[in-house]
């Protein structure tokens, strides 16, 4: 079963636009991944925010975590054509334990 | 390119066929996941390895299903009786016992059952 639901379920926006995706989650976590999957492809990982943390940069990509809401979002600033993707976020209850993934936000970024 | 890779990368089969996939983990990686993604959805687990122990299986692994890792480095999973709903994605990631808590993934094998 899915655990995350992302918002928007799809998002299109020019390149250099700033691209904004939620997720929200049901459980407690041990901490939260959003993962980038390219059309058919396997998933790459973007970024990992533990529970005690509330924000989280790399690069271009800015993650948010919420634990009284059970939410979190990614931001992504500058946004390439290259970004086009699916975006998924996953929770994690322990360190070890398997990942559930949300439904995923199709990203496009057109040039 | 993660350092997991899975093969084939395609599988065309008809039903009623066995079929089996075979994912490489990054080495020094002593958890392996294996998860199953239907068109439009995101990944959902299947089972995951400790070394060569089996610890956790989803209700998603039907008795068709097995999956093994017989010297804690590559896994397979083999589908018995193929059935057209079994056609998805299957994906294969893999961990570090420690350092950090990040499952890196390998390319996925997409299984279409005729």
């Amino acid at each position: 079963s899915q655990q995350g639901e992302e918002d928007p379920q799809a998002l299109s926006i020019q390149e250099g636009e700033n691209a904004t995706m939620n997720c929200s989650y049901k459980t407690s976590i041990n901490n939260l991944q959003w993962y980038r999957q390219n059309s058919g492809r396997g998933l790459v990982h973007l970024i990992l925010i533990r529970s005690n943390e509330r924000e989280k940069h790399s690069g271009r990509l800015r993650v948010t975590l919420d634990t009284s809401k059970k939410s979190s979002s990614l931001l992504i600033t500058a946004s390439r054509a290259a970004d086009t993707a699916s975006y998924f976020c996953a929770t994690a209850g322990s360190g070890n334990t398997p990942l559930v993934f949300g439904k995923g936000t199709r990203l496009s970024v057109i040039a | 390119d993660t350092g997991v890779s899975q093969n084939p990368r395609h599988k065309i089969t008809k039903r009623g066929q066995n079929v089996t996939f075979r994912c490489d983990p990054i080495s020094e990686h002593n958890r392996l996941y294996w998860y199953r993604q239907t068109l439009g959805q995101g990944p959902e687990f299947l089972t995951y390895f400790q070394n060569e122990a089996q610890l956790e299986k989803s209700r998603l692994l039907s008795d068709r299903f097995s999956a093994e890792r017989p010297k804690g480095s590559f896994s397979t999973l083999e589908i018995q009786r193929t059935e057209q709903g079994d056609s998805a994605m299957y994906l294969c990631a893999s961990k570090s016992g420690s350092s950090t808590d990040t499952q890196y993934f390998g390319p996925g094998t997409r299984l279409t059952v005729l």
